[in-house]
């Protein structure tokens, strides 16, 4: 079945405690992104990655690492996380920048 | 001047009732594209609309882009309690990067 998963689903840490959330695509996408979801925000891109070690920057991504090592896995990277990151993560991907086919998301909370 | 804008923010309507929600930018879009998320869900895939006045119809739901370019609207015809969550417009920025643009999303509620 085609899918994007992420890992963890639900996350509760602590400010300052590194924190990685995987994500993982079987279609052989090319694009891949990652998305935060806050209440009367919508869905803001805090980074994207055209191919296999290409990443850019989105809109938020302060506070944020990726890396495209291969190309179905684009971690997710909180270094040093803050309160203000406690939001719902999705992970996209899409083959020729069309539809973006989203994952379960995770909710994290940093306290 | 990337940003899209949608309204309304929520709506509650009443089961068989009907629902629109717009979606406007200042500059001229290369393309909208449209999703749907459930409650607890993940955003998904609608349509995409690249043509000016296109309209586009799956079921009760009926895609328009404007004429210029510049709005796009989502219309669903006779609601039921499935077409309960929020609909996303999202602009895909030209050039090759994959850029996504959300506006903030219409909540709506279907009252049976």
């Amino acid at each position: 079945e085609a899918q994007v998963t992420q890992n963890p689903r639900y996350l509760i840490t602590v400010t300052g405690k590194k924190l990685t959330v995987t994500c993982s695509q079987n279609m052989n996408h090319e694009y891949m992104s990652w998305y935060r979801q806050d209440p009367g925000l919508g869905l803001r891109q805090i980074y994207y990655s055209m191919n296999v070690e290409v990443t850019d920057k989105g809109d938020v991504p302060e506070g944020y690492k990726v890396s495209r090592k291969e190309k179905r896995n684009f971690p997710l990277i909180l270094e040093s996380p803050s309160p203000n990151q406690t939001s719902l993560y999705f992970c996209a991907s899409s083959s020729g920048r069309v539809v973006q086919y989203f994952g379960p998301g995770t909710r994290l909370t940093v306290l | 001047g990337q940003q899209v804008m949608q309204i309304p923010q929520y709506q509650h309507v009443q089961e068989g009732e009907d629902f629109t929600t717009y979606c406007n930018s200042s500059t001229t879009l290369s393309n909208i594209q449209w999703y749907k998320q459930r409650p607890g869900g993940h955003p998904v895939f609608l349509i995409q609309l690249v043509k000016s006045g296109e309209v586009k119809k799956q079921k009760r739901l009926t895609f328009q882009f404007g004429e210029a370019k510049k709005n796009s609207s989502l219309h669903i015809t006779a609601t039921q309690t499935t077409d309960v969550g929020t609909y996303f417009c999202a602009r895909l920025v030209s050039g090759n990067t994959g850029k996504l643009i959300f506006g903030q999303g219409t909540t709506l509620q279907v009252k049976p």
